[in-house]
């Protein structure tokens, strides 16, 4: 059974960092575009940010501008794990981050979701 | 980036009837327009890909239409199980999602 299990959320001051853990079970995540999607309390879903799978495009990675440059993206195979490097914090990212799969190569259809994980930015 | 624009924003609705939810986008993405449903503290769930293309699993009450920039979603007899948040989604490049459409019981 595909499943995808976030962890590493939680509280952070305005101008910290938090790393986001995505652990794939069921299927070999390299093989595949990954990305990470929030949805901020009460609001839409939002794109944050992708990365291709290794035989795709070499692993190539993908941001909204509105992360560009303080979050990065990162997998590690041997792991079977994605992750989310998130730095420079704002009030404004805080979310639930979802990871989650795409249904094939070169689609951006999600396909799998994990349960998310809380990222709340306050001091 | 390509806007995506859902309505009506939220309806009511009783067990039994059909509904429709549209999707409009900025501009053209061909079929690449996908559905999920999201209850409430849950993920999103694929329902719908490639306009039409029903994800393994769905019921077949759910389908979609639509190209180029308007898109539909349909279910033809509400379910008490389908009482949820809609999205849409292109896919034709970075991912953008609609608002949502919230279905709740009349």
């Amino acid at each position: 059974e595909v499943q995808l299990l976030e962890s590493g959320g939680g509280l952070v001051q305005p101008g910290g960092s938090l790393r986001l853990s995505c652990a794939a079970s069921g299927f070999t995540s390299s093989n595949y575009g990954m990305s990470w999607v929030r949805q901020a309390p009460g609001k839409g879903l939002d794109w944050v940010s992708s990365i291709s799978g290794i035989s795709h495009s070499g692993g190539r990675t993908y941001y909204a501008d509105s992360v560009k440059g303080r979050f990065t993206i990162s997998r590690d195979s041997s792991r079977n794990t994605l992750y989310l490097q998130m730095n420079s914090l704002r009030a404004e990212d805080t979310a639930v981050y979802y990871c989650a799969k795409y249904l094939g190569p070169r689609t951006s259809i999600f396909d799998c979701w994990g349960q998310g994980t809380l990222v709340t930015v306050s001091s | 980036d390509i806007q995506m624009t859902q309505s009506p924003p939220s309806l009511s609705a009783s067990v039994g009837d059909r509904v429709t939810i549209t999707c409009r986008a900025s501009q053209s993405i061909s079929n690449y327009l996908n559905w999920y449903q999201q209850k409430p503290g849950k993920a999103p769930n694929l329902l719908i890909y490639n306009t039409s293309s029903l994800q393994g699993g769905v019921p077949s009450r759910f389908s979609g239409s639509g190209s180029g920039t308007d898109f539909t979603l349909t279910i033809s007899s509400l379910q008490p199980e389908d009482f949820a948040t809609y999205y849409c989604q292109q896919s034709y490049i970075t991912p953008t999602f609609g608002g949502g459409t919230k279905v709740e019981i009349k």
